[in-house]
């Protein structure tokens, strides 16, 4: 079966670093997405790798390993209004995401 | 700034009532999705289509049916409200090429009495 996981729920300080781990087992791969969802609303497209390596969008990052099904989201200078669940979802073989349940992170001052 | 847009936003309503959840997008994209989420649990697509008068079933059983008459316009129709069907429904739309890049509606939250 298809699965994708990540940690239920994280918490950081503000001003600080914290990277949000997923692993995947999809049938194919076309690409990996982040999305953040703030409570009660609907997910924001991030992020996305499809090669191996680092990709760097201001305060965030990500990274893919493709041969180790693995996959993070880095938030740098944390802010409170990253409070938010971080999604990650796959692009399999047939061009369907497959989604994680999500990671709720917890920012405190 | 996403132009897609779902209505009713919140509803409530009364088993074996029929309704139908709204969706439309003006970003001219050909795929569009209905997907139900539940509060910290993953979102399940429900429906998809990839063009006017193309309409797919997705990995969650459901009683809902879709249309895709317009290119723009995509709702979501239970013919028989349960309090199973109680639940966030989110439409989202991607352009062709672009599959992992969804643009979501803000939800309609749906609570069968």
């Amino acid at each position: 079966g298809q699965n994708i996981d990540q940690p239920t729920e994280m918490t950081a300080t503000e001003g600080a670093i914290v990277q949000i781990n997923c692993t995947y087992q999809t049938s194919g791969f076309n690409g990996l997405f982040w999305y953040q969802q703030h409570a009660g609303e609907a997910p924001t497209f991030l992020s996305y790798n499809v090669l191996d390596g680092l990709e760097e969008k201001g305060r965030f990052s990500s990274f893919l390993s493709r041969s180790k099904g693995y996959s993070y989201l880095l938030l740098k200078e944390l802010q409170m209004k990253d409070s938010a669940s971080y999604l990650c979802a796959v692009l399999d073989s047939n061009y369907q995401l497959i989604w994680g349940a999500g990671t709720k992170l917890i920012i405190k001052p | 700034e996403a132009d897609i847009y779902q209505t009713p936003r919140y509803l409530v309503i009364g088993t074996g009532k029929k309704i139908t959840l709204e969706c439309s997008q003006t970003m001219g994209h050909d795929k569009m999705y209905w997907y139900q989420q539940d509060p910290g649990m993953e979102l399940h697509l429900i429906h998809y289509s990839y063009g006017v008068n193309s309409t797919e079933k997705g990995d969650l059983s459901s009683e809902s049916t879709v249309s895709r008459i317009r290119t723009e316009h995509f709702p979501l129709t239970l013919e028989s409200a349960r309090p199973s069907h109680t639940s966030q429904y989110l439409c989202a739309s991607s352009a062709s090429g672009e599959a992992g890049e969804l643009f979501f509606g803000e939800g309609s939250r749906l609570t069968v009495l």
